[in-house]
């Protein structure tokens, strides 16, 4: 079975630019959560996306914005890039429909703001 | 609100030699632990995780961990460490959100460097 993915691997964008990374859950897993690791503030929860819609929510601002479609495929957006966006963006999936479940983690997205 | 403390930020030993890496949470409900292991520029792999039961769970790559509710511990032990297992570990505590545990909430990580 095919684990998560996530396109790009790599990527360098200006500050002001807006960027758009991809997820692809193993499949069956109907859950997507992404998260930001950074140096400073280690793994930090984004948000949570189940049957297309969000279902929970971390404490980023809005230029944060995620989507997932109708084959559990999740995209995250961060408009108005800042240095500080600097990361390793990470996407797990799960099954979404139970308590006891693991996450899975895709292998990353690396975003270089400049 | 929950939190996951890792004491160690980086700790060395020898191959061969046994590790210990420690893991305290602060979490209201029954917690979900887990520990992942991320190799540089790579993403979390799964080593175990507990939900409930047996407090002594085995992992992947000789793994195991003791849950220990009295001590808000989760330890993770290994008793003979490879040159392979240098690594950078998280330990993390499942939130119950809206629906499910889907929220991690992870430690600070402990960097492991292993000498020859």
């Amino acid at each position: 079975k095919a684990g998560v993915t996530q396109t790009p691997r790599y990527l360098i964008k200006t500050r002001g630019q807006q960027v758009t990374l991809s997820c692809s859950p193993i499949s069956g897993h109907r859950s997507v959560s992404w998260y930001q690791q950074t140096p400073g503030q280690g793994l930090q929860f984004l948000f949570e996306y189940f049957s297309e819609t969000q279902r929970n929510k971390g404490n980023f601002p809005g230029r944060f914005s995620g989507r997932q479609f109708s084959n559990s495929r999740s995209e995250m957006n961060v408009s108005t890039l800042e240095l500080g966006d600097s990361a390793l963006y990470l996407c797990a999936s799960s099954f979404g429909s139970a308590n006891q479940e693991t996450q899975y983690f895709g292998p990353g997205t690396r975003l270089l703001v400049l | 609100a929950q939190s996951v403390t890792q004491p160690d930020i980086h700790i060395t030993v020898s191959e061969g030699a046994s590790l210990e890496l420690r893991c305290n949470y602060s979490y209201g409900a029954t917690p979900y632990l887990f520990w992942y292991v991320q190799s540089p520029g790579q993403g979390l792999q799964l080593l175990l995780k507990y939900f409930s039961g047996d407090t002594l769970v085995q992992g992947i790559k000789g793994f195991e961990a003791e849950f220990k509710r009295s001590q808000s511990s989760f330890n993770l032990r290994k008793p003979s460490v490879h040159w392979s297992d240098a690594a950078e570990y998280f330990c993390a505590v499942g939130v119950i959100g809206t629906g499910t545990a889907s929220k991690l909430t992870f430690g600070t990580g402990t960097r492991l460097q292993v000498t020859l």
